[in-house]
């Protein structure tokens, strides 16, 4: 299956700064991307969807100059964390969808975010 | 917004078949779906159904919708100590549509 993967695994940063998030679709083109994030123990909760060439779409409660989402081209999106603070640790995930399937999106491996 | 709720955990032996249960409040769905997460990991599809089907059967995997109660389930036959994982239900109107996590189910496995 297609292949999506997300850079870096892990980070940790001090508050008040920021940190970038890579999401790349490594063998297909990706019109549209996700960006979900988990908290420990508990589901995934949709926070935005990233359109190529668009603004992303924000899901309510999500503030979007705070999580800023490019989509810069067809194998790339990327999501900015800005000013983190600790209570924006947490798992982030990625999605991409291909265009020549119907039914699937391919998930990224995460990306764990730790706000000290 | 939909409310899709599965049990939290779910211990089994091994070479039992597992039973996940997912129920959902938005019948729109066109497509079900089960992931698997494993400790520190993204999300692997496991299987699908669409909506227009009452069961699917995959090798280990067989997947049952009951659209009328609003519930999906997902059997593992003959489960093994790799299948110790979080198993996710989602529902989603194509691959290019957003999807809606269950709020997941962890497997332990027994020996």
């Amino acid at each position: 299956g297609a292949v999506v993967s997300q850079h870096p695994s892990r980070v940790i940063c001090k508050s008040g700064t920021s940190v970038k998030i890579e999401c790349r679709s490594l063998d297909f083109q990706a019109t549209t991307m996700f960006w979900y994030r988990q908290f420990p123990k508990k589901s995934l909760m949709l926070m935005a969807t990233s359109n190529e060439g668009s603004k992303a779409t924000y899901e309510q409660g999500v503030e979007k100059d705070k999580f800023l989402i490019n989509h810069a081209s067809l194998t790339l999106s990327t999501l900015t964390v800005t000013s983190a603070h600790p209570e924006d640790s947490s798992f982030y995930i990625c999605s991409a969808r291909d265009p020549g399937q119907t039914y699937e999106q391919y998930f990224g491996p995460g990306t764990r975010l730790t706000v000290t | 917004g939909e409310d899709v709720e599965q049990s939290l955990f779910l211990s089994v032996r091994e070479g039992d078949s597992s039973v996940i249960n997912c129920t959902y409040t938005d019948s729109s769905s066109t497509y079900l779906y089960w992931y698997k997460q494993e400790p520190g990991a993204g999300l692997q599809l496991l299987t699908y159904i669409f909506s227009n089907m009452d069961m699917k059967q995959d090798q280990r995997l067989t997947v049952l919708l009951n659209k009328k109660d609003k519930h999906l389930s997902l059997r593992i036959a003959d489960t093994q100590t790799g299948d110790s994982a979080i198993y996710f239900c989602a529902g989603g109107t194509g691959g290019g549509n957003k999807l809606t996590f269950g709020t997941g189910t962890q497997l332990k496995v027994e020996l």
